[in-house]
């Protein structure tokens, strides 16, 4: 069963840069045939789509984001990551991994909040 | 940007059939997959049908999705008090080159 786990900061200032890991475990992130994804879901709101990277490093963004964005992937590692420069208040939210193509599996989410 | 239409709220009686709809157009709804996802307070989304409208294993038969043009539809039968949750539909958009979600419904079992 594949088990995937956001690792962040949790509370940032604004205008900082968010840094997030997704690390997979009991399955490979490898495997070419799959893309892995970021979702995020402001408090009380809906899910909003980030992004998603495949093991070759093509990605795919929100275009909302996409000036803010970095998307990577370590194979070596078996995980991937985020980077989202000049956070504001906007961006507080909890951000969950997952692998893409079916949403099937999902991390735990981790809550980021951007407060001055 | 544009996005799929979920109805904000839907009330149903204990062991009656709820029926969520999430409406796109012929980029995303119409001609890609869409998947139906729950999440109850506090937790991660769950997969309940992917995008050739299966159940993942352990997901209930009561849970079914289609699709007829651009809208697909998530039906619960025989309504349970755990089925009470937010749902959310996903599908990728063919000319935006990015993944959408509805905003969500809000199921209450009454």
């Amino acid at each position: 069963q594949l088990q995937m786990q956001e690792s962040g900061p949790g509370v940032m200032k604004p205008s900082e840069t968010l840094s997030l890991t997704c690390t997979v475990s009991s399955g490979s992130i490898g495997a070419p045939a799959y893309y892995w994804g970021w979702i995020r879901q402001p408090p009380g709101k809906g899910l909003e789509w980030i992004g998603s990277i495949n093991s070759g490093g093509h990605t795919f963004s929100n275009p909302s984001l996409r000036s803010r964005l970095t998307l990577s992937i370590d194979t070596s590692k078996n995980h991937f990551s985020l980077r989202l420069k000049s956070v504001t208040a906007t961006d507080t939210a909890v951000y969950y991994c997952a692998r893409h193509g079916e949403l099937d599996y999902w991390g735990q989410g981790t809550l980021v909040t951007v407060s001055s | 940007q544009a996005g799929l239409t979920q109805p904000p709220s839907v009330s149903k009686g204990l062991g009656q059939t709820a029926t969520l709809t999430c409406t796109g157009n012929s980029n995303n709804v119409g001609n890609q997959g869409v998947s139906w996802l729950q999440q109850h307070q506090g937790h991660p989304p769950k997969l309940l049908s992917d995008r050739s409208n299966n159940r993942p294993s352990g997901i209930s038969e009561r849970f079914s999705a289609s699709r007829s043009g651009n809208t697909a539809s998530l039906t619960i039968a025989g309504l349970q008090a755990e089925d009470e949750a937010d749902y959310y539909c996903s599908a990728w958009d063919s000319g935006l080159t990015t993944r959408l979600f509805g905003g969500g419904t809000k199921l209450t079992v009454l």
